[in-house]
């Protein structure tokens, strides 16, 4: 089984502290995304990356950043954390070429 | 602006009675469109696709209706089922850009 591992379920910050979210997929995938997840706003795609090094903005790249240094390692970071990031985050992976994508269990962040 | 717009936000249904989920993109330029299921505290998984070249695909209880003409399509759940609870979220992916466009997610209750 495909399997997207989100290393923090739940996290609380306070205003201003650097954030960092790490994401590991076991399937050889090319591509690496992250999404923040909002009630009615359904996903919105904040980066993605085809390759090692590769990295591409969203739709809402604002006051994030991403990080792949090993293919199988996508980190998104927060450089100051603000309330208005308190979201569900979810990293996902897939092949490249192929329009199926497999999601991790997402990471919760509270932003006080 | 959403480019994919999902209606109804949440929904109610009896077991036994079909669940309906719409959907509507604007970009002709999208030419895949899947539909993930997300139980609570887990990640979305893809649940049934569509090309646009096809009008209606069926997988099991699960339908998805296709109108190219209309930019519209949807989802069936038929003879639903309490398992069934869950947020269904409709998508969209257009290949040169390699990336999936979500609506904003519905939340289907099926009551036993």
């Amino acid at each position: 089984d495909v399997k997207v591992t989100q290393s923090s379920r739940y996290l609380v910050k306070r205003t201003g502290e650097k954030v960092f979210l790490e994401c590991v997929q076991d399937m050889d995938h090319e591509n690496m995304f992250w999404y923040r997840q909002d009630p009615g706003l359904g996903l919105r795609l904040i980066y993605f990356s085809y390759d090692v090094k590769m990295k591409e903005k969203g739709d809402i790249p604002e006051g994030y950043s991403v990080s792949r240094e090993k293919k199988e390692r996508f980190s998104l970071i927060l450089e100051s954390a603000s309330t208005n990031q308190t979201s569900m985050y979810l990293c996902a992976s897939g092949w490249s070429g192929v329009r199926e994508l497999f999601f991790g269990e997402g990471s919760r962040l509270t932003v006080l | 602006q959403q480019q994919v717009k999902q209606s109804p936000q949440s929904l109610i249904v009896q077991k036994g009675g079909i669940s309906i989920i719409n959907c509507a993109y604007e970009n002709t330029a999208f030419d895949y469109f899947p539909w993930y299921q997300q139980f609570p505290g887990k990640g979305p998984a893809l649940l049934i696709a569509i090309r646009p070249d096809v009008s209606e695909k069926k997988e099991g209880r699960f339908t998805i209706s296709f109108n190219k003409s209309a930019k519209q399509f949807s989802l069936h759940i038929m003879d639903s089922q309490p398992g069934d609870s869950a947020t269904y979220f409709c998508a969209a992916f257009k290949a040169a850009g390699n990336k999936l466009t979500f609506g904003g997610g519905t939340r289907v209750l099926v009551k036993p």
